[in-house]
């Protein structure tokens, strides 16, 4: 069955270091959005495409985290460079956006997560 | 600013049981109200979407209600199982924009 994969689902990395973590959306959806969830925070919207163009991302740290749909198959978020505070679990949400009768039906799908740890 | 929250943040109930989950936010221009469930290290899966211009929606035994003009919304879980056990989060979408704003949670565990 279709289904949102992220990857890596975990990642251990040195403050000051890049990292890169990747989405597949769900083949068809026209809308992709990142999460970051900590036990502070609750769960956060970072940042979200639709048909590739970013619609939001007031939510993103813009001085290092970067997004960014290469292509239909593939959502990018990138920190650089990384630090402690950026240890979260990162999500991937990929929805079909249809305008029916002149309203929006959405349901957001989300991946399994990108557990990461900054030291 | 949208304002979500859930009461309570953590409930344990025998299984059998029927429970409530509240949901309340501060803004009543939304456009829908989600429900999620979140099992430990995974990510969330919706379980009921209901629109703005609705008053409830179900699926199996699972209810859940929306009163928009009062801010609330339940999620109502009737005859829980042990396999219920999860972190069942609310989201609301506002009137413009997919930005969905989330509540705590709330940390249901049902014992056998």
């Amino acid at each position: 069955d279709a289904r949102v994969t992220q990857t890596p689902r975990h990642k251990v990395t040195e403050m000051g270091q890049e990292v890169t973590m990747r989405c597949q959306p769900i083949l068809g959806h026209n809308t992709v959005f990142w999460y970051r969830q900590t036990m502070m925070q609750g769960l956060e919207l970072l940042a979200y495409f639709r048909n590739r163009a970013p619609l939001d991302d007031s939510g993103m740290p813009k001085d290092r985290f970067s997004a960014e749909m290469p292509d239909a198959t593939l959502a990018t978020l990138k920190i650089q460079p990384s630090e402690p505070r950026d240890s979260a679990v990162y999500f991937c949400a990929s929805g079909l956006v249809l305008f029916r009768e002149g309203r929006a039906t959405d349901t957001q799908y989300f991946g399994p997560g990108t557990r990461l740890t900054v030291l | 600013k949208q304002e979500v929250t859930q009461i309570p943040a953590a409930l344990s109930v025998p299984e059998g049981e029927n429970l409530v989950l509240n949901c309340s936010f501060t803004d009543s221009a939304i456009y829908n109200l989600q429900w999620f469930r979140q099992d430990p290290g995974k990510g969330l899966t919706s379980l009921l979407l209901i629109q703005s211009s609705q008053r409830e929606q179900t699926s199996g035994r699972l209810n859940a209600s929306l009163d928009k003009s009062s801010g609330r919304s339940t999620l109502y879980i009737a005859a829980s199982q042990p396999g219920d056990s999860a972190t069942y989060l609310c989201a609301v979408r506002p009137t413009s924009g997919s930005r969905l704003t989330f509540g705590e949670g709330t940390q249901l565990t049902v014992n056998p």
